[in-house]
């Protein structure tokens, strides 16, 4: 059974550009969460999508915006990049909504803003 | 809402114990645990369900205090591959997401 699929697993961007990064989630999964990890800061939530529907955002700004597809597959886009952008974003995905069932993460996407 | 985890790192001997507590200004639903090993994807370990269900590894053991809001994760006679940083997840009610702390990183050395 694949597991969580992130691609790219590397991306380097510019200040201003805008990016999008992909999560295909394991088969039958149809809840996908994602995350930014930086130091020291832990994984930071930023949205929660269940069959092609948002029911939770994070606390970030509206440069962060994401969707899921009806094949479960997520994107998450941000436009606008800063530096502060700079980060390992992380998708999980599981059964239903994570908060009753062990989610499992993708190897994530390290986003570098030059 | 994002829940408060202790110690921020904690450094063992194989064999020793350490217990990582975490917890939440809010009333919890859940209580989740993570690890995760440098440059790889963080992995689940436990849920601790209100109500007192439990779901994960029998090596690994936890308590969920739901009046105090917290939980506590056991590592017990402490082994190499526990090195890592541990992350709980908390969700406040049944339609929220699941909101992780800042991690506790522990280090085994033999």
């Amino acid at each position: 059974k694949a597991g969580v699929t992130q691609t790219p697993r590397y991306l380097i961007k510019t200040r201003g550009q805008q990016v999008t990064l992909s999560c295909s989630p394991i088969s039958g999964h149809r809840s996908v969460s994602w995350y930014q990890q930086t130091p020291g800061q832990g994984l930071q939530f930023l949205f929660e999508y269940f069959s092609e529907t948002q029911r939770n955002k994070g606390n970030f700004p509206g440069r962060f915006s994401g969707r899921q597809f009806s094949n479960s597959r997520s994107e998450m886009n941000v436009s606008t990049l800063e530096l502060g952008d700079s980060a390992l974003y992380l998708c999980a995905s599981s059964l239903t909504p994570g908060r009753n069932t062990e989610a499992f993460f993708g190897q994530g996407t390290r986003l570098t803003v030059v | 809402q994002q829940p408060v985890q202790s110690p921020q790192a904690v450094i063992l001997r194989e064999g020793e114990d350490a217990v990582i507590n975490c917890s939440s200004s809010k009333a919890l639903y859940s209580v989740h645990w993570y690890r995760q090993k440098h440059g790889e994807a963080p992995v689940f370990l436990m849920i601790l369900l209100k109500g007192g269900e439990q779901k994960g590894h029998e090596k690994i053991s936890a308590s969920f205090n739901e009046k105090k809001q917290q939980s506590s994760l056991y590592l017990t006679a402490s082994q190499l591959s526990y090195s890592g940083t541990y992350f709980c997840g908390t969700a406040n009610q049944a339609g929220t997401a699941l909101i992780f702390g800042k991690g506790t990183t522990l280090s085994v050395s033999s």
